[in-house]
């Protein structure tokens, strides 16, 4: 298994261009999660997802939209992008079974720099 | 409001200590907590995790520890090892809805030197 991919790993926007950034994930979980990571900070949760179809906010969605229309992918749309999200995007998936209902396995992470 | 709070930035231990990283949160309804450990230039791995019914969950030369009463977690590693040195970050469910959703610290570096 490749786990969770991300594409690209590096991108360079200028603001107000649109970018897709692409997580596949090939153990087949319901739940699918995006993620920034700014410099000195933790993860914070951008958009998550329970299943095909079902897609809700997480703490800063802003600025960003996804869709889920397979178990596999979970794509994270930047619309207009802004300096301010210049940062270090991760996705996850879980698989919530027992005591592990809560483990995430993350891909290798993109990160953008908008100027 | 920062709900999960890791309020050491940087930790540096010899080879062969204990590495003892530590954890604070606010909210009560927090039932599930994990550790994990991010190299540069990779993605969060995750460590280890204990539910709040439990105090300690060991598992090799990592052991977390829980006091719910103090809001508190650590996470003990004995022996220290430089391929130890990494991120941590620790983790945080509320587990009150089937969301799977996870509250992160701001990470604490380690480095362990030989």
């Amino acid at each position: 298994n490749a786990g969770v991919t991300q594409t690209p790993k590096f991108r360079i926007l200028k603001i107000g261009q649109s970018m897709t950034l692409q997580c596949t994930q090939d153990m087949n979980h319901n739940y699918m999660y995006w993620y920034r990571q700014d410099p000195g900070m933790g993860l914070k949760l951008i958009y998550y997802s329970v299943g095909a179809g079902i897609t809700d906010k997480g703490e800063v969605p802003n600025g960003y939209n996804v869709s889920r229309s397979t178990t596999e992918d979970f794509p994270l749309r930047l619309e207009l992008a802004a300096p301010s999200q210049t940062s270090v995007y991760f996705c996850a998936s879980s698989y919530p079974t027992g005591l592990s209902s809560y483990e995430q396995y993350f891909g290798p992470g993109t990160r953008l720099t908008v100027t | 409001d920062q709900q999960v709070k890791q309020n050491s930035p940087s930790l540096s231990v010899q080879e062969g200590r204990i590495s003892i990283l530590n954890c604070d949160y606010t909210n009560s309804m927090f039932d599930y907590f994990l550790w994990y450990k991010k190299y540069p230039a990779e993605g969060p791995t995750f460590l280890i995790s204990i539910s709040s019914i439990k105090d300690k969950n060991e598992d090799g030369r990592f052991t977390v520890f829980l006091n719910k009463s103090a809001k508190h977690l650590s996470l003990h590693i004995v022996p220290s090892q430089p391929g130890d040195s990494a991120v941590y970050f620790c983790a945080l469910s509320g587990g009150s809805s089937n969301t799977g959703k996870l509250i992160f610290g701001q990470g604490t570096t380690l480095q362990v030197k030989p």
